[in-house]
């Protein structure tokens, strides 16, 4: 069975120290790997796709790459309006998307 | 702004009464997915239309829940005799030919 798992739930950050979100998954035949930001009441807004092993996407502060069974975003830098809960999620075979339960980040100026 | 779009934002019902969502989704667009989310966690996956046809059903979704996608453009999704287990987002998406699927705003549905 698909599955998506995202650690740390919550993380702290002072504005400014650099962290990472990890996304441990297990699919079977990986056709993209996603991260989406969602602000509370809102819907999910796209970041990135990976596709295979090694891949590395960038935008402004965030940086996303993909290994076998993990991703990681790092934030360097961080500002307040970074603050959010990011998503991942897989698509396999299936064709829909599974997501992690989310990273809850607030970045404190 | 994704241009998907969906009406109401907010939906406060009581339950066993029935409610109805719809979905515009990008134009041109001919799949289109319905997900659910509850607090604290991801959305979940409910059902998926390619142009009119519904082609999967997630086992969330019981048979209170019905989804319809006339003409293939816009998509409802109606739940039946709504029950508080019922209060979440419900979310559309609608895939690019790439397959990244961008959200509307969802539907904030809390029944009393």
């Amino acid at each position: 069975e698909d599955q998506v798992t995202q650690s740390p739930e919550a993380l702290r950050l002072q504005e400014g120290e650099s962290s990472s979100l990890n996304c441990s998954y297990t699919v079977s035949g990986l056709r993209g790997l996603f991260w989406y930001r969602q602000d509370p009441g809102k819907g999910p807004e796209f970041l990135f796709t990976l596709y295979s092993a090694g891949e590395e996407k960038e935008k402004e502060r965030l940086k996303a790459t993909l290994t076998k069974k993990e991703s990681f975003l790092h934030i360097t830098a961080p500002k307040p309006e970074d603050s959010a809960t990011y998503l991942c999620a897989v698509r396999g075979n299936t064709g829909k998307l599974i997501f992690g339960q989310g990273t809850t980040l607030q970045v404190k100026p | 702004d994704t241009g998907v779009s969906q009406d109401p934002r907010h939906k406060i019902t009581k339950r066993g009464q029935n409610v109805t969502f719809r979905c515009d989704p990008i134009s041109e667009h001919n799949r289109l997915y319905w997900y659910r989310q509850t607090l604290g966690q991801g959305p979940e996956f409910l059902t998926y239309f390619q142009n009119e046809a519904q082609l999967e059903k997630s086992r969330l979704l019981s048979d209170r829940f019905s989804a319809e996608r006339p003409k293939g453009s816009f998509s409802t999704l109606e739940i039946q005799r709504t029950e508080q287990g019922d209060s979440a987002m419900y979310l559309c998406a609608s895939p690019t030919v790439t397959d990244t699927q961008y959200f509307g705003p969802g539907t904030r549905l809390t029944v009393l």
